[in-house]
């Protein structure tokens, strides 16, 4: 199972765009990299998530490079609403027993400010 | 309906007491899973359901005793907890075991007096 490692925390400015980065060296050939938001008292939930490349949603856009022992997420345009922790997990999508205990890392608090 | 939906959303209980928590999703996934989360902590992996067996048990006290009765639903049920076991309990769903796109709830706030 590969381990990540994030930011502890990053502060941004409203209209701003955000990138979050998240270490995996140990990452294996079938690891998919996923990322999940978390805001205060609720449970986290599905952002995004890649094998290589770039991915594109409605929410945000995740960079992997070739190397795939890291990723980026980026957020466009942050607002006050996407103060959140966020989630960096990696795990095997193909045989479903890499990350079958969906573990969760520190993650990144990120605050937004006015 | 891509909602799982956790009752109650806060609970307070004394460390006699037994009560139960409930999970429901009608998403049609087959694997359903149970986290503990502190203050200012990741969600912790507590127990993995995979097509209504238990799949996977991290080592959680027997205080903490899960129960699935069919695919959509998951209980918790709790007897003499402690106060330490104080926090946020989250159920979530994802098609099969390993699934790594999980739909979680809104959490039970457990207090334990």
């Amino acid at each position: 199972l590969a381990k990540t490692t994030q930011p502890i925390s990053m502060d941004s400015y409203e209209g701003q765009e955000v990138n979050i980065t998240c270490s995996h060296n140990n990452i294996a050939t079938n690891d998919y990299i996923t990322w999940y938001q978390q805001f205060p008292s609720q449970g986290p939930r599905f952002i995004i998530q890649g094998y290589k490349t770039k991915v594109t949603n409605e929410v945000a856009s995740l960079f992997i490079p070739a190397d795939r022992k890291s990723s980026t997420l980026s957020l466009p345009r942050v607002s006050l609403s996407d103060t959140a922790v966020y989630y960096c997990l990696v795990g095997d999508m193909v045989s479903n027993f890499g990350n079958e205990k969906l573990t969760f890392g520190t993650g990144t608090r990120l605050t937004i400010i006015p | 309906d891509t909602e799982v939906t956790q009752t109650p959303k806060h609970l307070v209980m004394g460390m006699t007491n037994k009560k139960s928590l409930k999970c429901e999703q009608h998403m049609g996934h087959r694997a359903m899973y149970w986290y503990k989360q502190k203050a200012k902590k990741p969600p912790e992996l507590m127990f993995v359901y995979s097509y209504e067996k238990l799949s996977i048990n991290e080592s959680v006290p027997s205080r903490f005793s899960p129960e699935c009765p069919n695919s959509s639903l998951l209980n918790l049920h709790l007897h003499a907890l402690q106060p330490e076991d104080s926090a946020l309990y989250l159920c979530a769903s994802s098609q099969v075991r390993g699934d790594t796109e999980a739909f979680f709830g809104q959490g039970t706030r457990l207090t334990v007096v």
